[in-house]
């Protein structure tokens, strides 16, 4: 268990509304990552961070915002959420041994 | 051409037999190799990591490494039903900024 949580576990939202999906961790990791799995496409990376205030994009970042203003809560944001959002989202860190360990995900449905 | 590959599957393997499940990766700087479980709904769980080149045995699970060839595989002796699941190779790629690229992953099915 890497102590890592994510908030909410599910959400059912509409078309067009903004989504905070948050991911906290207790063990201090200075990398965290946000991913979203879909049938088809496996884990794509949307953003990740390499500390307090440094977050760059990956491969799927278009629709997407990050923030992480203290080591230990990573948060994703949705700012105008479409249907093709609809997604199971992980957050992972990185250990210093260079391992990844995921959260539980947050199940994610766009109306 | 994909990053990291891997067959899709499902493949079923007997209770008792040897699973064998395998990883193709495109960046030939990797250097670290990684490989997760996933049961249906859950979250990916780390199982196993390779860096050298050869064989990591850890219980049931050997991972298996040549770099030249740009392979990694995963061998799972004495299968058992509660093995089945999805198995995710990934790699931790410099040309994608040192992150984990994940192949698709390979659902294997352990028959009773």
């Amino acid at each position: 268990d890497a102590g890592i949580t994510q908030s909410p576990r599910h959400k059912v939202t509409e078309t067009g509304t903004p989504v905070t999906l948050r991911c906290h961790q207790t063990e201090n990791h200075r990398y965290m990552y946000w991913y979203r799995q879909d049938p088809g496409h496996g884990l794509r990376l949307i953003h990740y961070s390499y500390g307090v205030k440094d977050t760059d994009k990956g491969e799927v970042s278009d629709g997407y915002s990050v923030s992480r203003s203290k080591t230990e809560d990573f948060l994703l944001t949705l700012e105008s959420a479409t249907s093709s959002q609809t997604s199971v989202y992980f957050c992972a860190i990185k250990s210093e041994a260079y391992e990844q360990y995921f959260g539980p995900g947050t199940r994610l449905t766009v109306t | 051409q994909k990053e990291v590959e891997q067959n899709s599957g499902p493949l079923s393997v007997p209770e008792g037999a040897i699973a064998s499940l395998n990883c193709t990766y495109s960046d030939r700087g990797s250097q670290s190799f990684f490989w997760y479980r996933q049961y249906s709904g859950k979250s990916p769980e780390l199982i196993m990591f390779i860096y050298s080149n050869g064989d990591k045995e850890d219980g049931r699970f050997t991972a298996q490494l040549n770099k030249a060839s740009q392979y990694v595989s995963l061998l799972i002796r004495d299968s058992q039903p509660s093995d089945s699941a999805t198995y995710l190779c990934a790699v931790n790629m410099w040309n994608y900024g040192q992150n984990f690229v994940f192949g698709p992953g390979t659902r294997l099915s352990v028959l009773p």
